[in-house]
């Protein structure tokens, strides 16, 4: 059964940027086959997209968020990140980090974070 | 990008009863690349639905999916009290992802 699970600050302020991190078990980023993806939900809304990376490095952004947004792998930790810069408000929201099958749909979800930006 | 609308925004039936949920694309999609998620208070999405009409695995057959190009529908036949909760919709849209704005069910 895979798992993930994200972690970091819970707390950024404006302007910084938010740094989360994905700690995948039950499965091997490195064995391919899946998109590893971030997404979130802003308070009471729907869910956003940001991005995924493929095991080799291979990455692809929301346009929305592009300028802003690096994901980056490291398969010796089995763990994936996000790094999203110059943060305001609008970027709080529960962020959940998910494997994405090559087909297109999210079959397994982290438990989800709620990052607040805020000074 | 291609835009899911979802129908309606808030579905107010009783156990027992029959759900249709509609999703609206502004652009045809693959069936292949549609799906449907649950989402209950305070958790993740779980996935129901993928390429339009497979169950994903351990989910009830009171739920199914149809449709194609631009019009899909996520049917649950019977209403148990666990099946109240949002419910999305999502498309992948080469090499791009994005969700409907979500479907309530709630409790009559």
């Amino acid at each position: 059964q895979v798992q993930l699970q994200e972690s970091g600050p819970g707390l950024v302020k404006p302007s910084q940027t938010l740094s989360l991190t994905c700690t995948v078990s039950g499965g091997s980023i490195s064995s391919g086959g899946y998109y590893w993806s971030w997404i979130r939900q802003h308070p009471g809304k729907g869910l956003e997209w940001i991005g995924y990376i493929y095991y080799s490095g291979s990455t692809y952004y929301n346009p929305s968020l592009k300028s802003r947004v690096t994901i980056s792998v490291d398969t010796s930790k089995n763990q994936f990140s996000l790094k999203l810069s110059s943060v305001t408000a609008a970027d709080t929201a529960v962020y959940y980090c998910a494997r994405i099958t090559l087909s297109g749909w999210v079959d397994y979800w982290g438990q989800g974070t709620l990052v607040t930006v805020s000074s | 990008e291609i835009v899911l609308t979802q129908s309606p925004g808030t579905l107010s039936l009783s156990p027992g009863e029959r759900a249709t949920l509609s999703c609206r694309a502004s652009q045809s999609v693959s069936s292949s690349y549609l799906a449907w998620y649950q989402q209950k208070p305070g958790q993740a999405p779980r996935l129901l639905i993928y390429g339009a009409s497979s169950r994903a695995t351990g989910i009830p057959d009171r739920f199914s999916g149809s449709g194609s190009g631009t019009d899909f529908t996520l049917t649950i036949s019977r209403l148990e009290p666990e099946d109240f909760a949002v419910y999305y919709c999502q498309q992948y849209g080469r090499p791009g992802y994005t969700f409907g704005q979500g479907t309530k069910l709630e409790i009559k």
